[in-house]
């Protein structure tokens, strides 16, 4: 089965730098999708990637998939507090089925 | 059009009892995909199933678990006599048939004693 590894597992940051996570699979993947969890709470939809060299930005948050389809980062530009939280990769290496998830990066950012 | 739906938010049960986790998919969903959180750790496969039918239950543990998704109502996973290492966040997602794009609830934190 796929594995899907993140990192760092941690950043912390002050407000107003940039960061980048990674997420890297061990297969190919069909979808590749980027969550937020707050602590406690449930997850929050960030972005899908599907194709090859695909990349989508949402507000200050881009994501990028890699030709290979193995590999992802998140990056946040100017980060803000509510930026603060657990960033989860997930994937599926076919068109339906379960989702193998990335143990996650916790990212606290400093006022 | 509401969102994937989860009941309790929240439930504490001593040890031995049984849990009952209910998961309603989204207005049109056929697929339901249930993970567990342990704490400090990441979401994990438990099972997807179908409405009356359980595709790939290979996440599931082998005793005390079960799940159903019955032609009529929501989801259930079930856990009977429950030990604190069940303890976790239970998330649903639900999907329409042939896609990956997964919904997520809110999740059930069961807490055992």
């Amino acid at each position: 089965s796929q594995e899907l590894e993140q990192s760092p597992q941690s950043l912390i940051v002050q407000e107003g730098k940039n960061l980048t996570i990674n997420c890297t699979s061990s297969k190919t993947l069909y979808g590749l999708y980027w969550y937020k969890q707050k602590y406690g709470e449930g997850l929050i939809f960030l972005m899908m990637l599907q194709k090859g060299g695909e990349e989508k930005s949402h507000e200050k948050i881009t994501a990028k998939l890699d030709e290979k389809k193995q590999q992802s980062s998140l990056h946040i530009t100017a980060s803000q507090p509510s930026h603060a939280g657990i960033y989860l990769c997930g994937g599926t290496d076919t068109n339906a089925g379960k989702s193998t998830f990335g143990d996650g990066t916790t990212l606290t950012v400093k006022p | 059009n509401a969102g994937v739906m989860q009941n309790p938010r929240h439930l504490v049960r001593r040890r031995g009892q049984e849990a009952r986790l209910r998961c309603s998919p989204m207005k049109g969903h056929s697929h339901v995909y249930w993970y567990r959180q342990l704490p400090e750790e990441g979401l994990k496969f438990m099972v997807y199933l179908q409405k009356e039918n359980i595709i790939d239950e290979s996440g599931m543990p082998k005793e005390r678990f079960s799940a159903e998704f019955p032609k009529e109502g929501p989801s259930i996973l079930r856990i009977q006599q429950v030990v604190r290492g069940d303890s976790a966040a239970y998330f649903c997602a639900s999907s329409l048939a042939g896609s990956y794009e997964q919904y997520f609830g809110p999740g059930t934190r069961l807490t055992v004693t």
